[in-house]
């Protein structure tokens, strides 16, 4: 059974417009949450993250939202660019940990 | 910095041929990790280290062994290669820095087995 889930498995935005990918968890012991970018034939790249003791995270154009009670993380992206076209997978872990779980991605495409 | 590094790029293996994957790493990075990615599941933990000389299962670690014998070299091999061993590899290197950390990632291995 999954424990971290990317339920779209696509997403397709306009340029400028927002973007908003989606990251669910089962496990309530997770408390470290990040996002990776990856392009094809590459590994993926960091993008953000967040512990469980804040519930917001901002970097540029990059904003990543912790709402724990609903066991939910979600990654805005404001505004989308043609370049930010890519799969984009949550993944989580505990402090105590060395795992970080993945979900199975989301594709973004945002067209010019 | 060449970062993570990993070795081959591709390899195609006929069912119960052996091989090693190679990742390197220059950030002198204390754990390091391979995953497996198949389409629409992500990306799957083998196995992982923590330091030089130690080494821990991941997620899926049937058909897989692993060797870290220097802190910026980790090994992976398939003894027996099966058709379900067919993926992407990915080698992983994080440190550490108080509560927070975050993993690099090299570019991959697509291995087919035939």
């Amino acid at each position: 059974d999954q424990q971290v889930k990317q339920n779209s498995p696509s997403l397709s935005v306009q340029e400028g417009r927002i973007s908003i990918l989606n990251c669910d968890y089962t496990n309530s012991m997770f408390d470290y949450f990040l996002w990776y970018k990856k392009y094809p034939a590459e590994g993926p790249t960091f993008l953000i993250s967040i512990s469980s003791i804040k519930d917001k995270n901002e970097d540029g154009r990059f904003t990543v939202f912790l709402n724990k009670s609903a066991k939910h993380l979600s990654l805005h992206i404001v505004p989308s660019q043609p370049g930010d076209s890519a799969v984009y997978f949550c993944a989580a872990d505990l402090y105590a940990g060395n795992m970080l779980t993945f979900g199975g991605g989301t594709r973004l495409m945002v067209k010019p | 910095n060449a970062g993570v590094t990993q070795t081959p790029k591709f390899r195609v293996l006929k069912t119960g041929q052996s091989m090693t994957l190679l990742c390197a790493q220059d950030m002198n990075h204390e754990y390091m990790y391979w995953y497996r990615q198949d389409p629409g599941m992500g990306l799957r933990l083998i196995h992982y280290s923590v330091g030089e000389g130690t080494t821990a299962k991941g997620e899926v670690p049937d058909g897989y062994n692993v060797s870290r014998l220097k802190k910026q070299n980790f090994l992976l091999g398939l003894e027996s290669a099966a058709p379900s061993q067919t993926s992407v590899y990915f080698c992983a290197s994080s440190f550490r820095s108080g509560l927070q950390y975050e993993q690099y990632f090299g570019p991959g291995t697509r291995l087919t087995v035939t």
